[in-house]
């Protein structure tokens, strides 16, 4: 079976801090990796996923993610987080052969203006 | 393209009532979750289905819930009876394809009283 991690629940960060998410996962084949943000009151958006090649993912407002298969991690990182970042971030993976996706607890970002 | 559509909204009902919740998912899209998400459990997935087969019912909670998914364009979930403790946001997501980004809805919330 496969799970996600995510150790940090809670972080409150200054605007214009840097930011990083943790993310482990169990699964020892091969995986797609997901991160989504949820807004205040909105449904989950897609913000990057890793499905293979370069472990270092761009994806939407500034933010990116970086694989490291040796220690099953894929970490999210922002250089400078803004207000409007606050949100409620979850890592997500998806190993198995059909399209189950596994969703770590989440981690509430408070950005403080 | 419209997105996940999910109605009601809000829903707010009393104890030992029967609640079904709707979700269209994105047209073409052939993979249909169902998750539900509190602050004590985070987001669960409770039953996923693809070409409107149930794959995997196993985070269904209980006999009281059930899903139907009649035709690729329409999903139910379905509580009867209804309990305090299902109070919750019930998201339902869809995808195109296996292991391809999920586009969720804007969510139901369910009050039981």
């Amino acid at each position: 079976a496969q799970s996600v991690s995510q150790h940090n629940h809670h972080v409150i960060l200054s605007e214009a801090a840097s930011l990083e998410l943790g993310c482990n996962y169990s699964y020892g084949g091969t995986v797609n990796l997901f991160w989504y943000v949820q807004y205040p009151g909105q449904h989950l958006q897609l913000l990057l996923k890793y499905f293979s090649g370069d472990p270092l993912v761009k994806g939407i407002k500034g933010f990116e993610a970086e694989f490291i298969k040796s220690k099953f991690s894929f970490n999210l990182r922002k250089p400078s987080v803004q207000w409007s970042d606050t949100a409620e971030y979850f890592c997500a993976v998806n190993g198995n052969a059909g399209n189950m996706l596994t969703f770590g607890g989440g981690t509430r970002l408070m950005v403080k203006p | 393209d419209a997105g996940v559509i999910q109605s009601p909204r809000h829903e707010v009902t009393e104890m030992g009532q029967e609640v079904t919740l709707r979700c269209k998912p994105i047209s073409g899209h052939n993979s249909l979750f169902w998750y539900r998400q509190t602050m004590m459990r985070g987001l669960e997935l409770l039953i996923y289905f693809n070409n409107n087969v149930p794959i995997d019912d196993s985070g269904m909670p209980e006999d009281r819930f059930s899903a139907k998914m009649p035709n690729a364009s329409f999903s139910t979930l379905k509580i009867q009876p209804s309990e305090p403790r299902d109070s919750a946001v019930y998201f339902c997501a869809s995808s195109s394809a296996v292991k391809s980004p999920l586009h969720f809805g804007n969510g139901t919330r369910l009050t039981v009283t």
